[in-house]
């Protein structure tokens, strides 16, 4: 039991470039969520998912798309990468909306974009 | 403003002594809380949630208390060690909207010094 896994690690691009995060659990969770983590700030959720085929946005949504075809995997795609993207990513992930079911994280990946 | 916050961003303790780490909130609803620890270069990890039928909740090391008529919570951590450093966030999952899209503020740093 893996728990949240997310790749890359690290990560730098060229502006304009585009990528795709990966994130992957292997705990049955419906919920998953995508979270971005600047310098001395707390976590601003981008996109999260309530199961396969559905998706919503968070509050930071501009730039990036989600999509979610299975349970286990919830990808981040960045289509044309800028600056202001600098930042870490976490994946999350929970079971429904019930008490004693806390988010889990990944250990995320640290993008840089020059 | 933010209605999930920390008092303080940064607290220095001594090895051994005892930490406090304190949050508001401005949700009369809420009625459950969870804190996270956030160590360098890692995801958030769950560390202890308290409803609010309860006044106070012990783990291992670890006492949230949590105060409705302020509306306070605080986290405890009795002879603090090293590996206590880090980040600590708390959430408000009724603030937010759901357990899947949790608002974090910037934490509270906890530096322990030897």
């Amino acid at each position: 039991n893996a728990g949240v896994t997310q790749t890359p690690k690290f990560q730098v691009l060229k502006t304009g470039q585009s990528m795709t995060l990966q994130c992957a659990q292997d705990m049955n969770h419906e919920y998953m969520s995508w979270y971005r983590q600047d310098p001395g700030m707390g976590l601003r959720l981008i996109h999260y998912s309530v199961g396969a085929g559905i998706t919503d946005q968070g509050e930071v949504p501009n730039g990036y798309n989600v999509s979610r075809s299975t349970t286990e995997d919830f990808p981040l795609r960045l289509l044309s990468a800028a600056p202001s993207q600098t930042s870490v990513y976490f994946c999350a992930s929970t079971d429904r909306d019930r008490d004693n079911s806390p988010l889990h994280f990944g250990n995320g990946t640290r993008l840089t974009v020059t | 403003g933010e209605s999930v916050g920390l008092h303080l961003p940064t607290l220095s303790v001594q090895e051994g002594d005892n930490s406090i780490i304190n949050c508001a909130y401005s949700n009369s609803a809420s009625d459950y809380f969870i804190w996270y620890k956030q160590e360098s270069g890692k995801g958030p990890q769950f560390i202890i949630d308290i409803r609010s039928n309860m006044d106070k909740r012990q783990g291992q090391r670890v006492t949230v208390l949590l105060n409705k008529t302020v509306k306070h919570l605080s986290l405890q951590i009795a002879a603090t060690q090293p590996g206590d450093s880090a980040v600590y966030f708390c959430a408000d999952p009724a603030f937010s909207g759901g357990y899947n899209k949790l608002i974090f503020g910037a934490g509270t740093r906890l530096a322990v010094h030897p």
